[in-house]
């Protein structure tokens, strides 16, 4: 079974320029989740879809951060404009099963976008 | 607020050494979910654990296990025997399910390296 796949790998770009990541889940994942992860530190929720729709965005910096996820599958994280501060690995995971209340699921991550801004 | 400590930065050890890496959790709710996920150099998160509030079992799975301790808010994972391949950051996490919202929290990472 393929894992969740992430494009590009790497990218450089200077400030204010924009910047756009894709990310393909697991095949039949309806949950797809979008976390930066600073350098030394632990990975960040940025934003959590269920199927196309949003279910959590609370620490989106949404002044210069979006992302949308079309027809429920691949989906798009965009920054614009870029600042120093995003600098950043951008990590996309899905799980299997639709959240319910009272349970949980298994994160699978895909390998990441590193994201330098000079 | 839920929390999650690693308290070892870099733990560094010599091929065929045992090496635990703790993990300390804050949360309010009786009801939650700990993970732990190796990031090696790749940069991929690849899972290795999942265990519920309710189930203190330790788990053991080959060369690596897991001790749950609720009463002290503790989630160690051990490598036996550890090899050069086990060198990676490791992250412990916590989830805790609120109506659709199933975000994990992470810690900051142990850096484990080892030497041959």
């Amino acid at each position: 079974e393929a894992g969740v796949a992430q494009s590009p790998r790497y990218k450089i770009i200077e400030k204010r320029q924009s910047v756009a990541f894709w990310c393909n889940p697991i095949s039949g994942h309806a949950t797809l989740y979008w976390y930066q992860q600073i350098l030394g530190q632990g990975p960040k929720l940025l934003i959590q879809f269920q199927n196309n729709g949003v279910v959590d965005d609370s620490q989106l910096p949404k002044d210069r951060f979006s992302a949308e996820r079309l027809k429920g599958v691949d989906s798009t994280l965009k920054i614009q404009p870029a600042k120093l501060e995003d600098s950043a690995v951008y990590l996309c995971a899905s799980s299997l099963l639709i959240l319910a209340v009272g349970g949980t699921d298994t994160q699978y991550f895909g390998p990441g976008t590193r994201l330098t801004v000079l | 607020a839920q929390k999650v400590t690693q308290a070892q930065t870099e733990i560094s050890v010599v091929e065929k050494e045992d090496v635990t890496l703790d993990c300390v959790y804050e949360t309010r709710d009786t009801t939650y979910y700990l993970f732990w996920y190796k990031q090696p150099p790749s940069g991929e998160l690849v899972f290795l654990i999942r265990r519920n509030s309710f189930d203190e079992q330790n788990e053991i799975s080959g060369r690596y296990s897991w001790n749950f301790q609720k009463s002290t808010s503790s989630f160690n994972f051990t490598i036996t025997a550890s090899q050069v391949v086990d060198s990676a950051v490791y992250f412990c996490a916590l989830s805790e399910p609120r109506g659709s919202n199933y975000k994990l929290t992470f810690g900051k990472g142990t850096l484990l390296t080892v030497n041959p």
